[in-house]
């Protein structure tokens, strides 16, 4: 089935740094989203990217769907302690029904004070 | 408040015995889904509802049933649960046209031993 590429797998940042992180697929998406999961909940969307090329923030996140369709990238500007969880980015084909996500396997960002 | 809402939060069975997780949301949506989480393998499809009696697998079906009677329900089912079923257990749900992502449940953590 298709596959999303998330990169890095894991992260250790101190508070202040900027952030980022990617996903990329073999296969184009009609949309590209940004979850978060806190530790012990399940995620929670973040950012939702619908055309290709579009850039959007959500406070110190930003977002771009890139333009081939086929990856997008996540930014952090001055992390701090509370952006620690799990990042995952997931894509939505042209192939599939509007319902069907797939999930790339997650970035753990750990923020040190 | 608008909500997927999973129980139990944890649970601890045996080798053998069923077991069912429930899963409703309040939202109105078509679609429902079960993932598992695991350490290195991401978020991973179990089984998915595009309306009430209408289910289908996902990628990671072995082992489980799902049943969707009525439209906020979408209860997760293991007949003769093993210890390889050990995971955290997440529902989903979002409405099936247009691409609005998921609302995550808060998460099943199910030990079985």
């Amino acid at each position: 089935g298709q596959q999303l590429n998330q990169s890095p797998q894991s992260m250790f940042i101190q508070e202040g740094e900027d952030v980022s992180m990617n996903c990329t697929s073999s296969s184009i998406f009609n949309t590209w989203l940004w979850y978060k999961q806190d530790p012990g909940e399940g995620p929670v969307l973040l950012i939702a990217l619908y055309k290709a090329g579009e850039l959007t923030s959500n406070g110190r996140l930003t977002a771009q769907f890139g333009i081939t369709r086929k990856d997008s990238f996540l930014n952090i500007s001055a992390s701090i302690p509370s952006d620690v969880g799990i990042y995952f980015c997931a894509g939505q084909s042209p192939q599939s029904g509007s319902e069907k996500l797939v999930f790339g396997k997650g970035t753990k960002l750990t923020v040190n004070p | 408040e608008a909500q997927v809402t999973q129980n139990p939060r944890y649970l601890i069975t045996v080798t053998g015995k069923k077991l069912t997780v429930t899963c409703s949301q309040n939202m109105n949506h078509e679609y429902m889904s079960w993932y598992r989480q695991d350490p290195g393998l991401g978020l991973r499809q179990i089984y998915y509802s595009m309306n009430v009696e209408v289910t289908d697998k996902g990628d990671v079906p072995e082992g489980y049933k799902v049943s969707r009677k009525e439209k906020r329900n979408f209860p997760l089912i293991l007949e003769s649960p093993s210890p390889n079923q050990t995971s955290l257990y997440f529902c989903a749900s979002s409405f099936l046209t247009g691409s609005y992502g998921y609302t995550f449940g808060s998460g099943t953590r199910l030990t079985v031993v």
